[in-house]
């Protein structure tokens, strides 16, 4: 099945550094997606991207699609306190008939900013 | 907050026991996913039901079941509990079936 790796593992920063976490995968996806999750929350999206080579921002987040469709990242700017927490990335691959919209999640980037 | 409600928050419970996880979507969605979260295997897609019809299954075991009722909130039943089943289970909805998810706050199961 469908595998995403994602690297790194885990962050340790100091607040005002860039950050930045990537995701690859074994087959290719038509979206891929970023959540972050929060101790005893659930998972917030934060971006999604839709076309290959595509790149979107939201506020000091950056993340692309990759060329190849196996592939994208994220990026964090100028990271602040409130950034700590999991990063994972998710891919989703519309099966046959347009039945199947699971999303297939990396094991996740722990990202600790020292202030 | 992401409009989507799951209840209980917490449950603990005994091996052997059934209990039913309860999600209400975001208004005007139509696709319900659960998924469990665990250490070792991470966020892992069991089931989706799209308008009250299953649609899609993932690696859900046969001691779990689901389903989606005519007011589009979900129910995800989980019986024969055994202590491997402890995890975090997460609703998430969609408009349709769109890659766009959005993920309550999650039940942390735990089976003692």
């Amino acid at each position: 099945g469908q595998q995403l790796n994602q690297s790194p593992q885990s962050m340790f920063i100091q607040e005002g550094e860039d950050v930045s976490m990537n995701c690859t995968s074994s087959s290719i996806f038509n979206t891929w997606l970023w959540y972050k999750q929060e101790p005893g929350e659930g998972p917030v999206l934060l971006i999604a991207l839709y076309k290959a080579g595509e790149l979107t921002s939201n506020g000091r987040l950056t993340a692309q699609f990759g060329i190849t469709r196996k592939d994208s990242f994220l990026n964090i700017s100028a990271s602040i306190p409130s950034d700590v927490g999991i990063y994972f990335c998710a891919g989703q691959l519309v099966g046959s008939g347009g039945s199947n919209y699971k999303l297939t999640f990396g094991k996740g980037t722990l990202l600790t900013v020292n202030p | 907050d992401s409009g989507v409600t799951q209840t209980p928050k917490h449950l603990i419970t005994a091996t052997g026991q059934r209990v039913t996880l309860r999600c209400s979507p975001r208004s005007g969605d139509l696709s319900v996913y659960w998924y469990q979260q665990s250490l070792d295997q991470g966020l892992q897609f069991l089931i989706q039901y799209y308008n009250g019809e299953e649609r899609a299954k993932g690696n859900i075991l046969e001691r779990f079941s689901a389903q989606q009722f005519p007011d589009l909130h979900s129910e995800l039943n989980l019986s024969s509990l055994e202590l491997g089943d402890s995890a975090l289970y997460f609703c998430a909805s969609s408009v349709q079936g769109g890659a766009e998810q959005y993920f309550g706050p999650g039940t942390r199961l735990t089976v003692t």
